[in-house]
């Protein structure tokens, strides 16, 4: 069964760096590319970008290039979303996604509350 | 704003039948496959329709896609009240949108 695990729910202060991940499990990791997505606060889904594990391929959405990171660690299966300076209006829930030219799995969604 | 644009809610009746619109260019729907997802209340988005009209194993087959140049539908029909939820049509994007855009979503209530 493919299983997308995010790490749980963080809660930052303004500037301060954060590392998300999405462990997988049930299927090749570096065989399919991953991505992610984050939805504000009653709003709609919003792709962030990409990342293809098997060689670190990486394509953003242009709203999200240079705001974050993505990366992968193929020896562990996981995917990561790193963001060096939070503010408040990072505050969302972000999804991981198989993509099979459709994003058919994925993992429960982290939470990220961004507060002075 | 979104690069593909939906209307905002529809709702039905059990029973009835709603389409949900999806609007887009040639750049994504023109030229590229649509899917489509579903996001029940407080949960993860799960995908309903690929490639315009597949429906993945454990979807039934009330929900269907359907698309034509540069837009796509989704039809629920037999509407229930477990179909309540916000629908989102998705296509990749060969432009500098890209590369995976996704709808404004649409909230379907069932009366």
């Amino acid at each position: 069964e493919v299983q997308l695990v995010q790490s749980g729910a963080e809660v930052k202060k303004p500037g301060e760096s954060l590392r998300i991940s999405c462990t997988a499990s049930g299927y090749i990791f570096t065989n399919f590319w991953i991505g992610w997505v984050r939805q504000l606060p009653g709003k709609g889904l919003e792709s962030m970008g990409i990342i293809y594990p098997g060689d670190s391929d990486t394509r953003y959405s242009p709203s999200f290039q240079g705001q974050v990171t993505i990366s992968a660690d193929k020896s562990i299966s996981t995917a990561y979303l790193h963001f060096s300076s939070l503010r408040a209006s990072d505050t969302a829930i972000y999804y991981c996604a198989r993509d099979r030219q459709r994003w058919d799995s994925w993992g429960q969604g982290t939470l990220v509350t961004v507060s002075s | 704003q979104s690069v593909l644009t939906q209307p905002p809610s529809a709702s039905g009746t059990p029973g009835q039948r709603v389409t949900i619109s999806c609007s887009g260019s040639s750049s994504n729907i023109g030229s590229r496959p649509v899917n489509w997802y579903q996001q029940l209340p407080g949960t993860a988005p799960r995908l309903l329709v690929y490639s315009n009209n597949q429906r993945p194993s454990g979807v039934p087959d009330r929900f269907s896609g359907s698309k034509s140049g540069t837009s796509a539908s989704l039809a629920i029909s037999g509407l229930q009240s477990e179909d309540e939820a916000d629908y989102y049509c998705a296509a990749w994007d060969a432009s500098l949108n890209g590369p995976y855009v996704f709808g404004s979503g649409t909230k379907v209530t069932v009366l």
